[in-house]
């Protein structure tokens, strides 16, 4: 399995409060990418890292932000979280030595506004 | 990404082939194929991608029709465990997940 670590893995916080999600790697693999998963929706570009501190907006990327200082960490951060925010967030890799486009996933963190 | 359309569900006995059909009609000459898999809550797992050959590994086979306008995913011997959401994906840099096809796997 990639070594891709997501943190928190369960998070309940209240509306209007910052709350920042950690995707860790040890892939050494350019790419990262941060998704969220709905009932109905299935999985939704939020966004994507290209390189260190090179970012790009998804399909969905109102009300997130994200940062990449060094290769391995993608931050993902919601300023002032919504209900509308909860779900189930997945990072996921890609762009490996021997890059054929496919994407690791991590295992996902579970995000509760209330 | 071009759009792709997948059955809803499907079934499939257990130890019988399972054979998930995908259209991508509107494909580009530079996106590929690619198959993913997503067990209950788990993070989707990679299963196979091809551009214009067929493709097999240890997973599955993927064929694609020879205008690339549609392929379909082969579990050989579906098991208990291949019970998940299958997604087919057309594109080339960042992709786009559809809602899936869940397959169930019975005894």
């Amino acid at each position: 399995d990639a070594g891709i670590t997501q943190s928190p893995r369960h998070k309940v916080t209240e509306t209007g409060t910052p709350v920042t999600l950690r995707c860790h790697q040890t892939e050494n693999h350019r790419y990262m990418y941060w998704y969220r998963q709905d009932p109905g929706h299935g999985l939704r570009l939020i966004h994507y890292s290209y390189g260190v501190k090179d970012t790009d907006k998804g399909e969905v990327s109102d009300g997130y932000s994200v940062s990449r200082s060094k290769t391995e960490d993608f931050l993902l951060t919601l300023e002032s979280a919504t209900s509308s925010q909860t779900s189930v967030y997945f990072c996921a890799i890609s762009g490996g030595q021997f890059n054929t486009g496919e994407l690791f996933f991590g295992e996902g963190s579970r995000l509760t506004v209330l | 990404d071009a759009k792709t359309t997948q059955p809803t569900s499907m079934d499939c006995a257990e130890g019988r082939a399972a054979n998930l059909p995908c259209n991508h009609s509107t494909i580009s000459g530079n996106e590929y194929v690619y198959w993913y898999r997503q067990i209950h809550s788990q993070g989707p797992q990679y299963i196979i991608h091809g551009l214009k050959n067929n493709e097999t590994n240890e997973m599955a086979s993927l064929i694609i029709t020879e205008d690339r306008k549609s392929s379909t995913l082969i579990l050989p011997h579906a098991t208990l465990r291949d019970t998940a959401v299958y997604y087919c994906i057309a594109g080339y840099s960042t992709l786009t997940f559809g809602k899936g096809t869940m397959l169930l796997v019975s005894p």
